[in-house]
């Protein structure tokens, strides 16, 4: 079946450090792949896409790649802030399907 | 700000009460969601609205009801609740033209069933 795995939070970081959430997931043929960001009180955001191998999504800072050889689509930044301090979603829209189908979340913390 | 405009906020209702949520949007978007989250969860889907017509039902209870009056509007009728219904209630709308373009989320109903 089709599904998405993320790594465990919570994440806690200081502000400027290097951010890595670790993504994979399940599929047949060739899914859309999605990050989302959900602020305290707030729904989801869209924060990134890729629909295709080797596609790189970007916004914000943030990046991830569409891996097929790995089935990953590891999210990154730079530098993070204060302000990044969310729950970050990965999620899968399978071939031929409309359903989003959601990682568990990784919740961030930065430490001023 | 979101596109999608959920309403009320927040919902505060008793297992006998009879209340309804509301989704609008204005993008001219021809899939239209419901899902619901509890705490530290992810999403999970509820009803998926294609051209106005239900499409998926993730084998909901008949508690919830789902209406779609128009393509901007979605309604989740709530009947005979459960203490354990209360979570925050997503909509979302995406553009059926592609099949992959991605949702979007309004900022949620948070309900509370007592």
């Amino acid at each position: 079946g089709n599904s998405v795995t993320q790594m465990e939070g919570p994440v806690t970081l200081s502000e400027e450090a290097f951010l890595t959430i670790n993504c994979t997931y399940t599929a047949t043929g060739y899914p859309s792949l999605f990050w989302y960001v959900q602020y305290p009180g707030e729904g989801l955001q869209l924060l990134l896409k890729a629909t295709k191998a080797d596609d790189k999504g970007s916004n914000k800072g943030f990046e991830a790649t569409y891996r097929k050889e790995t089935t990953s689509f590891h999210l990154e930044k730079g530098s993070v802030q204060v302000s990044d301090s969310a729950v970050y979603f990965c999620a899968l829209v399978p071939d031929s399907s409309y359903k989003l189908i959601f990682g568990s979340g990784t919740r961030l913390l930065v430490r001023p | 700000d979101t596109e999608v405009t959920q309403t009320p906020k927040h919902l505060v209702m008793g297992m006998t009460n009879k209340k309804s949520l509301k989704c609008e949007q204005h993008m001219g978007h021809r899939a239209m969601y419901w899902y619901k989250q509890k705490a530290k969860k992810p999403p999970e889907l509820m009803f998926v609205y294609s051209y106005e017509k239900l499409s998926i039902n993730e084998s909901v209870p008949s508690r919830f009801s789902p209406e779609c009056p128009n393509s901007s509007l979605l309604n989740l009728h709530l009947h005979a609740l459960q203490p354990e219904d209360s979570a925050l209630y997503l909509c979302a709308s995406s553009s059926r033209r592609e099949m992959n373009s991605p949702l979007h989320f309004g900022n949620g109903t948070r309900l509370t069933v007592t």
